[in-house]
């Protein structure tokens, strides 16, 4: 099974700040015949289900504000908060999909500082 | 509007069995593969099941084969998980999750409906 680990654990951010989330698979996820990073990230607020905000690495989901971006490709990905807004408290988890069984990282809690 | 509802969840002793259903509404749901994630109290996001479109192609993780089966019923709208021979450890709230590429293998979950707790305990 393909491993996904993130980093840090947590991060505390200022109001307006940019956060930055790590996200490294123990294989590359990148499919050479499309070109594609199977790489998803999700937010999940406390007591709600994961929302998806970003897909193939770096589309952004409808509805999803600008201020999240996702980059990266092969086995390192990152998702950027740009501004960071009391809303953006959360878990955030990234998922690769490129092999089977799809697995998730352990999530990286964002709070306020 | 998308929306997923799960039902069927509760508390069952080791060994036991459990039947969860999800209806789905809003989407051609035989259109879709769908899934089962749950997530252990406190802790991460864990792949379960998946069924495609047409119940043609199935998956599950290692840690619930031979135990859970998925089925649908596109006829209702309905996705189930028979659980047989629960353990401890299968104690998670699970998620119905629609996966919106589909076709033969899972890809990644735009909606998800809001859970229902499994517990596992004597």
């Amino acid at each position: 099974d393909i491993v996904m680990t993130q980093s840090p654990d947590s991060l505390a951010v200022s109001l307006g700040e940019r956060a930055t989330i790590n996200c490294k698979s123990s294989q590359s996820v990148l499919y050479s015949s499309n070109n594609k990073n199977y790489l998803t990230w999700y937010q999940q607020k406390p007591g709600q289900p994961p929302k998806l905000l970003i897909y193939w690495a770096s589309t952004r989901e409808s509805g999803v504000p600008d201020r999240f971006s996702g980059t990266g490709s092969g086995t390192d990905f990152t998702l950027t908060i740009s501004s960071l807004q009391a809303e953006d408290v959360a878990v955030y988890y990234c998922q690769q999909y490129y092999s089977s069984p799809s697995t998730f990282g352990p999530g990286t809690k964002v709070d306020i500082k | 509007e998308v929306q997923l509802v799960e039902s069927g969840g509760g508390l069952v002793k080791p060994g036991g069995s459990l039947r969860l259903s999800c209806a789905a509404s809003g989407f051609t749901f035989s259109s879709y593969t769908m899934n089962w994630v749950r997530q252990a109290p406190g802790k991460g996001l864990e792949w379960v099941s998946s069924i495609s479109g047409s119940s043609s192609y199935i998956y599950y993780a290692d840690s619930v084969k031979g135990r859970f089966t998925i089925s649908r019923d596109n006829a209702k709208n309905s996705l189930y998980l028979q659980m047989n021979s629960l353990r401890a450890e299968d104690t998670a709230v699970y998620y119905c999750a629609r996966d919106p590429v589909g076709s033969t293998r899972t890809y990644y979950f735009d909606y998800w409906g809001q859970g229902t707790l499994v517990t596992v305990s004597s």
